[in-house]
């Protein structure tokens, strides 16, 4: 399966500042998608990261709130924008080839919003 | 619309005991059904899926129709199989995946 490196890690953001967080694949994928997961919840999918065009937004997900790139078969970014202590949450990558077994997950980008 | 329930926020059981974590799904057409497990402080990782029909780690899940479930089942519980397990749903290959709510599966010594 594919190996996803997320960055950062873990971050603390001053209210009303944006955040961008990366994720790489060691190869190249058919589909790339970002989701939340707030404490204690499950994970809510925020949107499909598409190759050379706008990503796909779930219902309550904004592209001016949650501003997504993929240049490439093998990485994308998620923009947290104008945070508030309600965006502080643990944001995910998920990738997934045609064909493969199932879908990869990174290791998450814990958020706290102060 | 899509949708996965796990009725059960947390299933506690003692080691050796039998162990069923519940899911059913709402979805018009052929779904594909995952498990997911997430262990203390790592990473979402795939437990099974029910195309492969196999079993992982004495966990087997069989995916039934009629009754629109997907149940995780394993006869004897270990304590290292103390976790959140999520069932999940997609379409088609690579489709999107849409999640449950989970299960805190607690196995006592």
């Amino acid at each position: 399966s594919a190996v996803i490196s997320q960055k950062p890690s873990r971050d603390i953001c001053q209210r009303g500042t944006s955040l961008t967080i990366q994720c790489q694949v060691d190869s190249q994928v058919t589909m790339m998608f970002w989701y939340r997961q707030q404490p204690g919840q499950s994970l809510t999918l925020i949107a499909t990261a598409n190759q050379g065009s706008e990503a796909t937004y779930e219902s309550g997900f904004v592209i001016d709130k949650f501003p997504i790139s993929r240049p490439n078969l093998t990485f994308s970014t998620l923009t947290v924008s104008n945070m508030s202590p309600e965006d502080s949450s643990i944001y995910l990558c998920s990738v997934a080839k045609t064909g493969s077994y199932g879908y990869t997950f990174g290791s998450g980008t814990r958020l706290t919003v102060v | 619309a899509q949708r996965v329930t796990q009725p059960e926020k947390l299933l506690s059981v003692f080691k050796g005991a039998p162990v069923e974590l519940k899911c059913n799904y709402s979805y018009s057409g052929s779904p594909e059904l995952f498990w997911y497990v997430q262990y203390s402080r790592q990473r979402l990782q795939l437990l099974l899926r029910h195309i492969s029909r196999e079993s992982i780690k004495g966990f087997t899940a069989d995916l039934n129709k009629g009754e629109t479930s997907f149940h995780l089942k394993k006869p004897f519980a270990q304590e290292e199989d103390s976790a959140m397990y999520y069932c999940a749903l997609s379409g088609r290959n690579t489709d999107k995946l849409i999640f449950g709510t989970g299960t805190r599966l607690q196995v006592f010594p």
